[in-house]
């Protein structure tokens, strides 16, 4: 299973865009990138995936690299709410595995 | 809409007990795992389900056993519990594999004497 590397923490300033990176340069054709999010004591929550393209939803935007190895989640207005340990996961188109690493713990500052 | 639904929350056991988890899900999602979550850790992938009827093994699937004799159940069993199995357990479900977003339970937290 393809694994992907994440900075272990990061600081943002509330009300500021976040950039999360994340690397994965071992990645097949049919892997899918996913990014969740984990708030203490709670289950990850979804917040956005792709395979190709660029992605947008209500939560965040998703950057991928042109040759699929690195991609970044973008908050592009992060709020007390939003910290939280996010983790970016290779899923199999196969399967749908999701392989956690140890994620991004994000703090963000008011 | 209930989403993912893990029974029991909470639970103490003693070593050398069985017990089993169950997860319930009402979206009609043909896959279904189960991941455990050591502190300071990300989740680790223990067992998974395709589909009604089938089950495969994850990352770390000694020690358990798991069951889907209906689509929207998924159990999870220790059959006989150590305290390296104390953890939090959460369930997840999705509608079509990777190409689908996972939706999790809120999770059992084990503990075993």
């Amino acid at each position: 299973d393809a694994k992907t590397t994440q900075p272990n923490s990061m600081e943002s300033n509330e009300e500021e865009p976040v950039h999360l990176p994340c690397n994965h340069s071992t990645i097949s054709g049919t892997d899918y990138i996913h990014w969740y999010r984990q708030l203490p004591s709670q289950g990850p929550e979804y917040v956005i995936h792709g395979l190709t393209s660029n992605v947008n939803n209500r939560m965040a935007s998703l950057a991928i690299a042109e040759d699929r190895k690195s991609s970044t989640l973008i908050l592009h207005r992060a709020t007390l709410r939003d910290a939280a340990v996010y983790y970016c996961i290779l899923s199999s188109s196969n399967t749908g595995k999701l392989i956690f690493g140890q994620g991004t713990t994000l703090q963000v500052k008011p | 809409n209930a989403g993912v639904t893990q029974t029991p929350k909470f639970r103490v056991l003693k070593t050398g007990q069985s017990m089993t988890l169950l997860c319930a899900q009402d979206m009609n999602h043909e896959y279904m795992y189960w991941y455990r979550q050591d502190p300071g850790m990300g989740l680790r992938l223990i067992h998974y389900s395709v589909g009604e009827g089938t089950t495969a093994k994850g990352e770390v699937p000694d020690g358990y056993n798991v069951s889907r004799l209906k689509k929207q159940n998924f159990l999870l069993g220790l059959e006989s519990a150590a305290p390296s199995q104390t953890s939090v357990y959460f369930c997840a479900s999705s509608r079509q594999g990777a190409i689908q977003p996972q939706h999790f339970g809120d999770g059992t937290r084990l503990s075993i004497l």
